[in-house]
């Protein structure tokens, strides 16, 4: 069975620095799909990157960029210069067959 | 183009009632999966319809079921509630031809569940 593994329960950071988020996964599958989400406190899951394992680039959406090391089974979401609304919970997930495997997410506090 | 809808936002039940939550993919999209998230638990797959079949299932009970319709729209059933249904239920939509070749994969805002 697949597993998604963040172990960073909670991080603080300043406004405008970067940060950078673990994840690391393990499948036997070849075939799967990395996802980045972030909750606000409202609930609602919001997309931010993906990441097919046989893309031979790393996913960049804005200010989100996903350092994809498949040898290392890693899966890192980089913010750049982040803002006070990343404040939320980011979770991790890999998609094999049309069902997402969690991880227990981070809680990503931004400091002003 | 609208995303993902989910009805009722927040409800509370009673144990041993029961509950519909509805959920309404995005136009195109033919796959909706329910996720059941907890302080507890985490986020945890429920099922997955493509095309009015359920395709997978996860780990819960029987009294939780669903079902989708022509339309796309799904439907999810939880019976004779139990104070640890209380939960976040949310609904994602796909095009059901495999995420991982697309990443196409969104979630609507969730239905909050309260069973006292």
């Amino acid at each position: 069975a697949q597993k998604i593994t963040q172990t960073q329960p909670g991080m603080f950071v300043q406004e405008k620095e970067a940060v950078t988020l673990d994840c690391t996964y393990d499948t036997s599958d070849p075939s799967y799909g990395l996802f980045w989400y972030k909750q606000p406190s409202s609930g609602e899951m919001i997309f931010l990157i993906y990441q097919g394992s046989y893309d031979q680039q790393n996913a960049t959406e804005g200010r989100y960029s996903l350092n994809f090391q498949k040898a290392r089974k890693s899966a890192n979401l980089v913010i750049s210069a982040s803002q006070l609304g990343d404040s939320a919970m980011y979770f991790c997930a890999i998609d094999i067959g049309e069902k997402l495997t969690f991880g227990t997410g981070t809680r990503l506090t931004i400091i002003p | 183009k609208a995303g993902v809808t989910q009805t009722p936002r927040y409800l509370i039940k009673t144990r041993g009632q029961q509950v519909t939550l509805s959920c309404s993919p995005i136009s195109g999209h033919r796959s909706v999966s329910w996720y059941q998230q907890t302080p507890g638990q985490g986020l945890q797959f429920l099922f997955e319809y493509f095309s009015e079949t359920q395709r997978n299932k996860g780990n819960f009970p029987g009294r939780f079921s669903g079902r989708q319709f022509s339309n796309s729209r799904s439907e999810m059933n939880v019976s004779t509630l139990e104070l640890g249904d209380s939960a976040l239920y949310l609904c994602a939509s796909s095009l059901g031809v495999g995420t991982f070749n697309t990443g196409e994969l969104f979630f609507g805002e969730g239905s909050r569940l309260t069973v006292l």
